[in-house]
């Protein structure tokens, strides 16, 4: 069980241009998830909390009309880069909550990796 | 905010010895301490994790001891296997209902036979 499933692993875009990356949590319901930045060799840098059926929560630093985050159903979040530029290209990861109070549990996706070109 | 350090950034071993990564914390309102494994181009896998009420848990042959008065938990690996070898991070919790994480900067694990 608590399988997320994130798509696409792997984009490459032209600048300018906006790229989605669903994630998608397969066998439970998360209200919760989270979206994280990761540079080569580096750590998982958290951008953005995202609550189903609300705003979600940016960090500090992460600009929020850039780095646009739906999260529609119970199952799915989005984050849509908006007009990528090179300096966005990294390793894009998601994680979805499970279970409640003492029992939160997050489990990743397997990341997509983002060339702006 | 809460600011996660992690020790040592890289740490070689013989297989069958024993590994220990270092961790500290800032905010004293975290309660949740989770250890990820990440392996060359897969996901963070979660490998074991301890809430503040306990100072210990085993789990095989890996243990997480947290001393809450000091701020710091710690990651022990016994008789490492080269399939230890990977990326170990630590985090902690922030917020209310210890939902986000912040995570330490990783340590890569290098097991050698």
């Amino acid at each position: 069980g608590a399988v997320v499933s994130q798509h696409p692993s792997w984009v490459i875009c032209k600048s300018g241009t906006s790229v989605k990356i669903e994630c998608r949590s397969l066998d439970f319901q998360a209200t919760t998830m989270f979206w994280y930045r990761q540079f080569p060799k580096q750590s998982l840098m958290l951008m953005a909390t995202s609550n189903e059926g609300s705003k979600a929560t940016y960090e500090q630093g992460v600009e929020k009309d850039k780095f646009l985050i739906n999260h529609a159903s119970l199952t799915l979040s989005t984050l849509t880069v908006t007009s990528a530029h090179p300096e966005d290209s990294s390793f894009y990861i998601c994680s979805a909550l499970t279970g409640y109070g003492a029992k939160n549990i997050q489990y990743f996706g397997a990341g997509t990796r983002l060339s702006v070109l | 905010g809460e600011n996660v350090e992690q020790h040592p950034s890289t740490l070689s071993v013989q297989e069958g010895d024993s590994a220990v990564i270092k961790c500290t914390y800032s905010d004293s309102a975290s309660n949740y301490f989770p250890w990820y494994k990440q392996e060359l181009g897969k996901r963070p896998q979660l490998i074991i994790d301890i809430r503040s009420n306990v100072g210990e848990k085993k789990d095989q042959r890996i243990a997480v001891t947290l001393n809450k008065t000091a701020k710091h938990f710690s990651l022990h690996i016994t008789e490492t296997q080269p399939e230890d070898s990977a990326v170990y991070f630590c985090a902690a919790s922030i917020r209310q209902a210890g939902t986000a994480l912040i995570f330490g900067k990783g340590t890569t694990l290098s097991v050698s036979s």
